[in-house]
């Protein structure tokens, strides 16, 4: 079974421009989760979906980020224009939720912007 | 609000040495409680849970007992390997929420 798929693994940006991040979940699995990791702040949890829709953005840092989720199988992040201090790793997550948060991680994005 | 404290890294032990990594909670109600670990260069992965007081989680020769009484989550192993270095983060989940609140991560290096 495939696990949870990001895309790209790498990206390397300039200030301003705008990233979008991929994110494909584990097949069966309702709730997909989007994290941010960085050395000063860690792991923090920027949005989460069940079913599709968007249930908690409240970690989203601004109106520069925005995430979407149009069906089962597919979601993004989207950075637009992108900053200096964005540049980390984006995790997304998937789980079923008759699982106990059990999450799965995808390997990660990790974005540089310039 | 829901937060998780991990004891500060690095950590560096020999090969066969014994490890414990302190987590501690404040959270409402009864929550649930993890161990992930990331290895270099991959996504977070579970290690074990505990869902009630008393519950005791293992996998791969690491255990963590859910503590009610002292809100810890402590991750032991007897004898650890070289492959066991990575970075461990302990999380807790509360209520009916299906996020995961994590704790800053501890980084384990184990030396042959």
């Amino acid at each position: 079974d495939a696990g949870v798929i990001q895309s790209p693994r790498h990206e390397v940006t300039e200030m301003g421009q705008e990233v979008t991040l991929r994110c494909k979940p584990i097949s069966g699995h309702d709730y997909l989760f989007w994290y941010r990791q960085t050395m000063m702040r860690g792991l923090e949890l920027l949005i989460y979906f069940n079913n599709n829709v968007p249930i908690d953005d409240s970690g989203m840092p601004e109106d520069r980020f925005s995430a979407k989720m149009p069906n089962a199988s597919f979601s993004t992040l989207k950075i637009q224009p992108s900053e200096p201090r964005d540049s980390a790793v984006y995790f997304c997550a998937s789980s079923q939720g008759a699982r106990l948060n059990e999450q799965f991680f995808g390997p990660g994005t990790r974005l540089t912007v310039l | 609000g829901d937060s998780v404290t991990q004891m500060e890294g690095p950590v560096t032990l020999s090969e066969e040495a014994f490890l414990t990594i302190n987590c501690t909670y404040t959270a409402t109600g009864y929550p649930s409680l993890f161990w992930y670990v990331q290895y270099p260069g991959e996504g977070l992965q579970l290690l074990l849970k505990a869902t009630k007081a008393d519950d005791k989680g293992s996998n791969k020769g690491f255990e963590a007992t859910y503590r009610k009484e002292t809100t810890s989550f402590h991750l032991e192993k007897g004898s650890v390997q070289v492959s066991d270095s990575a970075v461990y983060f302990c999380a807790l989940s509360s209520g009916s929420a299906r996020q995961l609140t994590f704790g800053s991560g501890t980084q384990l290096t184990v030396l042959p």
